[in-house]
C-alpha cells in the first residue's frame, strides 16, 4: 500500500524558516517524481514545486522560486521542501504527492502538514 | 504561465442527474489535462488524466472529454457521494497549475 507521510509544519514568523518531509513507503520511491502542492484554508489547489526521481531536476512555481528548495534522500524514501523567507501568503496545508509515471499528474497524496507563517 | 478557469463555479443537482463541469485553458495543452476529486477533510484524487482516461478504481459514471483548450468532466448520474470540489491540473507547460475548482453540492 502506497502511503505518504508528511511531517515538520508548524507556526513560522514572517521571514522564517521551515522544512517539511514526506516519508514514503509502498512503492519504488528512487523511480517516482514527486511534488508539493499547498492549499491555503478554504482555497483551492496550487502546485509548488516538483522533483525527478533522480533528483537531478527540480521545478517551482513563480510564487515559491529562490525561497523554496526541493531535495529528496532516495536512501531514506523521503522528500523535502525547505521553506525560507517565509510570508504570510505561504500559509496553508502542504501536500505530497507521487506523480504518475513521469506525468506530473498526482495518483497518490498524503495527508497534509500544516504551516501557518504569522507574527 | 497557462491559467485555468473552470465553470460553473457552484453546480447544485439532485442524485441521478447528470453533471457537467468545464475546465478552460488559456492557451493549448493538447490532450494533458487531468481532473481530482476534493471531498471535505480529504485530500485530492485523481480521477481522468490525459483528458479521457479514467484513473485506477474510479467508477464509469465519471468521464472526461476535451482538448486543446476546453475540457469537460461529466458525472453520468450523481450519487450522495459524489458531493466534492473538482479540479482540473494541466501537465502540458511548467509550471504546473491547477483551476480554481467547480464545487458540486446534492440537493
Amino acid at each position: 500500500e502506497v502511503q505518504l507521510l508528511e511531517s515538520g509544519g508548524g507556526l513560522v514568523q514572517p521571514g522564517g524558516s521551515l522544512r517539511l518531509s514526506c516519508a514514503a513507503s509502498g512503492f519504488t520511491f528512487s523511480t517516482s517524481a514527486m511534488s508539493w502542492v499547498r492549499q491555503a484554508p478554504g482555497k483551492g489547489l496550487e502546485w509548488v514545486s516538483g522533483i525527478t526521481g533522480s533528483g537531478g531536476s527540480t521545478f517551482f512555481a513563480d510564487s515559491v522560486k529562490g525561497r523554496f528548495t526541493i531535495s529528496r534522500d532516495n536512501s531514506k524514501n523521503t522528500l523535502y521542501l525547505q521553506m525560507n523567507s517565509l510570508r504570510a501568503e505561504d500559509t496553508a496545508l502542504y501536500y505530497c504527492a507521487r506523480a504518475m509515471g513521469t506525468t506530473y499528474y498526482f495518483d497518490y497524496w498524503g495527508q497534509g502538514t500544516l504551516v501557518t507563517v504569522s507574527p | 504561465e497557462i491559467v485555468l478557469t473552470q465553470s460553473p463555479a457552484t453546480l447544485s443537482l439532485s442524485p441521478g442527474e447528470r453533471a457537467t463541469l468545464s475546465c478552460r485553458a488559456s492557451q493549448s495543452v493538447s490532450f494533458y489535462l487531468a481532473w481530482y476529486q476534493q471531498k471535505p477533510g480529504q485530500a485530492p484524487r485523481l480521477l481522468i488524466y490525459d483528458a479521457s482516461n479514467r484513473a485506477t478504481g474510479i467508477p464509469a459514471r465519471f468521464s472526461g472529454s476535451g482538448s486543446g483548450t476546453d475540457f469537460t468532466l461529466t458525472i453520468s448520474s450523481l450519487e450522495p457521494e459524489d458531493l466534492a470540489v473538482y479540479y482540473c491540473q494541466q501537465r502540458s507547460n511548467w509550471p504546473r497549475t491547477f483551476g480554481g475548482g467547480t464545487k458540486v453540492e446534492i440537493k
